[in-house]
């Protein structure tokens, strides 16, 4: 089991850059999330979904984050274009319908600049 | 909306020195609380889940108990490898799949 994978490790842009984060799950697990960490905010869910269908996209912080899951091996999180309030970790994680704990992936870390 | 407060927000022990780390919750029924140790620069790792007041779980050192507006992680005789940042959160019935986690407690235990 390779757990939760996500790349790049370290993303380093300049504002107005679009940037992609990608995510792949742990196989069988059909729920998948997209959090990100501040010093500030701590953990905030973006959105998740769950067969690869969003269910609840409520903490997208406006319209230059977009979130796809084409199948259920692959996610991305986009941001575009980027600014430098966008900075901080990025998590995915993973989790099956009866397990209640998630899996997190080991995040990307964004400095935009 | 679902809140967690965590204290304190930092904590520094003796090794051998035994404490407990707090988690204040609010939630429109409450699904479960979970447990998380996130070590720098890594994701969060699961520890427990505790699903109603009164239920205890436990993992080497560490005891987690819950009530029904807080839940504590005791850390028995600590040892400089649970240094760590201990984060709790709350799953709850309007929530569905959300996790709502507190901002953590960052443990650090000198030998």
């Amino acid at each position: 089991d390779a757990g939760v994978i996500q790349s790049p490790r370290h993303e380093v842009t300049e504002m107005g850059q679009e940037v992609t984060l990608r995510c792949k799950p742990i196989s069988g697990h059909d729920y998948l999330f997209w959090y990100r960490q501040t010093m500030m905010r701590g953990l905030e869910l973006l959105i998740y979904f769950n067969n690869n269908v969003p269910i609840d996209d409520s903490g997208m912080p406006e319209d230059r984050f977009s979130a796809k899951m084409p199948n259920a091996s692959f996610s991305t999180l986009k941001i575009q274009p980027s600014e430098p309030r966008d900075s901080a970790v990025y998590f995915c994680a993973s989790k099956t319908g009866a397990s209640r704990g998630y899996t997190f992936g080991s995040g990307t870390r964004l400095t935009v600049v | 909306e679902d809140q967690v407060t965590q204290s304190p927000e930092a904590l520094r022990l003796q090794e051998g020195e035994s404490s407990s780390l707090n988690c204040s919750y609010t939630v429109s029924g409450l699904r479960g609380l979970f447990w998380y140790r996130q070590d720098p620069g890594k994701g969060p790792e699961f520890l427990f889940t505790l699903y109603s007041a009164g239920e205890e779980k436990e993992k080497e050192r560490l005891k987690a108990t819950l009530t029904k507006k807080e839940s504590f992680l005791h850390i028995t005789a600590p040892k400089p490898e649970d240094s760590a940042t201990y984060l709790c959160a709350v799953q709850g019935v309007q929530g569905a799949q959300k996790l709502v986690f507190g901002q953590g407690t960052r443990l650090t235990i000198n030998p």
